[in-house]
Order: structure tokens, then C-alpha cells, then sequence
């Protein structure tokens, strides 16, 4: 159990243009969902939480008008990145809690983004 | 400010070995700390964690070590097999918001060779 997918696994725009990411709780509801950004050799950034139903809280220095967030049902968070532009290829991974304040998190396998 | 550091970004240790990864944390309000795995081109996944007030936890071959007072704590796999490889982030979580939140640290790359 606890499974969450994303999709895609990997797009390849060009720049301008806006790409979704999906990231959905196969087999549990998650009330909270997180999304992360992974440069090569570094951490994992928190870029910002989302809980069914309302605002996203966005990670200081993230930019919300760049980087969209919406948790529409209690199985799904999309985040859209808007204008994309090359310094915004990397690798975005969304986790997701079955409750608030559940200290486990399970993540999806991640998406690749490459802006050309 | 980093919150969660690992001063180690690699390791390398013979199989049948004990690996043993290590992580610093400044901040003494988190809950709970977690260690979680990530092969390349895929989302970390959960490994083992350990509560704030306890010092140990054990699970099969990976064991989590927490030293309050010197805001330390370590991985410890025993006895280390090739598939470990893989990079091994810790994180902190914190109860102090109403949907917790992990920091992560940068990661320590573990190679157990054959």
C-alpha cells in the first residue's frame, strides 16, 4: 500500500511554454501533499506544501506564480510550471501524507523536466 | 542556514561491512528524524526513523543511533550488501506546523563494493 505515481516520468519542452506534473495517492487518501526539487548533487528542496481544498504554502525564495500548485481531491496535486525556462530543468518529486502531521511521507518516482 | 547537515558526501565500504552514515541538525525542536534511500532517477524512499526521545531504533540490518546533546545521529547498516548503494538522505520533521514539514540534508552517497 501507499503507492503515488507522477506523470509524466519525463517531458522534454521548450522554453515558454508550461508543463504539468500530476502526482496522485494511488491506494490512500493524502491530505497533505509535498513537492520537492532536486538539482544534480544536491538535496531535496521543499518547494511547497498543499492540502486538499486549499492554498498551497509555498517554501520561501519559490516563486507561486512560477511554479502553481493545485490539490484538487484528496488523490491528486498537479503542479504546473509556468513560462518554463532552462534553469528550471530538474527533477520534481511530490510526497504525499495520509494525515496532517504524519511524520511518513511516500514519494512518487519523480519527474524529469528539461527546458530546451 | 542549513538545518540538517551531512559532511560526508560519499562512502565507500567493502560488502559484509558496516557502513555508517552520519548527519548533524542545529535546530533541538524537531520531532522526529528519518533516513531515506534514492537510486538514481527515482523518488527517495522511506528507510528507518527514530523519535526525538528515544536513542535507538533497529530494523533488520539498519539500525538509526540519536545523540540529543551533541545533535547527532547515524545510519548504521550491517552487514552492508552492493544493493545499499544508492544515496541516503536524513531529514528532520517537525509537528510544528499543521502539516509537518521534512528538511532534508544534502546526502551521502554510500558505494559498497563488491
Amino acid at each position: 500500500g501507499a503507492v503515488v505515481s507522477q506523470h509524466p516520468s519525463w517531458v522534454i519542452c521548450k522554453s515558454g511554454t508550461s508543463v504539468k506534473i500530476e502526482c496522485r495517492s494511488l491506494d490512500f487518501q493524502a491530505t497533505t501533499m509535498f513537492w520537492y526539487r532536486q538539482f544534480p548533487k544536491q538535496s531535496l528542496m521543499l518547494m511547497a506544501t498543499s492540502n486538499e481544498g486549499s492554498k498551497a504554502t509555498y517554501e520561501q525564495g519559490v516563486e507561486k506564480d512560477k511554479f502553481l500548485i493545485n490539490h484538487a481531491s484528496l488523490t491528486l496535486s498537479t503542479l504546473t510550471v509556468t513560462s518554463a525556462h532552462p534553469e528550471d530543468s530538474s527533477f520534481y518529486i511530490c510526497s504525499a501524507s495520509r494525515n496532517s502531521g504524519d511524520n511518513e511521507q511516500f514519494f512518487g518516482p519523480g519527474t524529469r523536466l528539461t527546458v530546451l | 542556514d542549513q538545518q540538517v547537515k551531512q559532511n560526508s558526501p560519499s562512502l565507500s565500504v567493502q560488502e559484509g561491512r558496516i557502513s555508517i552514515l552520519n548527519c548533524d541538525y542545529t535546530n533541538s525542536m524537531f520531532d522526529y528524524f528519518l533516513w531515506y534511500k534514492k537510486y538514481p532517477a527515482e523518488g527517495p524512499t522511506f528507510l528507518i526513523s527514530i523519535s526525538s526521545i528515544k536513542d535507538k531504533n533497529e530494523d533488520g540490518r539498519f539500525t538509526v543511533f540519536l545523540n540529543k546533546s551533541a545533535k547527532h545521529l547515524s545510519l548504521h547498516i550491517v552487514p552492508s550488501q552492493p544493493g545499499d548503494s544508492a544515496v541516503y538522505f536524513c531529514a528532520s520533521y517537525s509537528y510544528n506546523t499543521n502539516a509537518g514539514k521534512s528538511t532534508f540534508g544534502d546526502g551521502t552517497t554510500l558505494t559498497v563494493k563488491p
